[in-house]
């Protein structure tokens, strides 16, 4: 079965430390995205890539980074300048064409907690 | 710009009520409009969309919604709530880049 699969589902670190979560697809879709969700606050967009080795910068991308080496994976690096890192985070990947153009399937999510 | 405004962060029903969640949009550009529907600790589903053609879209799980340009708005409807129903849901809106800007989410408690 296709799909996007992110992992750890729940990961541990403590302040001051890099994290990357995973993400990885087998839907063969083109554009991959990160977002962040808080409680009250919907989901806000950190990082996108619409095709391999390009990504742009979402709406919060300060303290996050990405690559886009493979058109399967794209990872997400947590800083240690990223604030307020504990969040849920969750990627989505969306075909370039076809009927289902506009529609973003969503992995799983991870759940981060910096302590 | 574009934004989402859903009416309510927590809206509670008893099962086999009507349910309605309410969605407003802003967009500059003729909106692509999306329903999802998040379990705990879970991803998001998409539950429907409208792109174009007929306003009114029926969705999973006996959800429909529709699409009110003269309102701006695309209010989810189900007839009758059921237990499995509870969950969070998230409006969103997308220009043809493809983004998605969502809506802060409603709670959808449904009540024995």
């Amino acid at each position: 079965d296709g799909g996007i699969t992110q992992s750890p589902k729940y990961l541990f670190r403590k302040e001051g430390q890099n994290v990357t979560l995973s993400c990885e697809q087998n839907l063969n879709h083109d554009a991959m995205y990160w977002y962040r969700q808080d409680p009250g606050q919907g989901l806000r967009l950190i990082y996108y890539s619409q095709i391999v080795n390009d990504f742009q910068k979402g709406d919060i991308a300060e303290g996050y980074s990405v690559s886009r080496e493979k058109k399967e994976s794209f990872p997400l690096t947590v800083t240690s300048a990223q604030k307020n890192p504990t969040a849920f985070y969750l990627c989505a990947s969306k075909p370039a064409g076809g009927p289902r153009v506009n529609e973003q399937y969503f992995g799983p999510g991870t759940r981060l907690t910096v302590t | 710009a574009q934004s989402v405004t859903q009416l309510g962060s927590h809206v509670s029903v008893s099962e086999g009520a009507l349910v309605l969640l309410r969605c407003n949009y802003s967009s500059s550009v003729p909106p692509y409009l999306f329903w999802y529907v998040q379990y705990p600790n879970q991803g998001l589903q998409l539950l429907l969309k409208y792109t174009t053609g007929a306003t009114l879209v029926k969705g999973i799980n006996g959800f429909e919604a529709e699409f009110k340009k003269s309102e701006t708005s695309f209010h989810l409807t189900k007839p009758s709530a059921h237990m499995s129903d509870a969950a969070e849901y998230f409006c969103a809106v997308t220009s043809n880049t493809g983004k998605l800007i969502f809506g802060q989410g409603t709670t959808l408690q449904v009540k024995p």
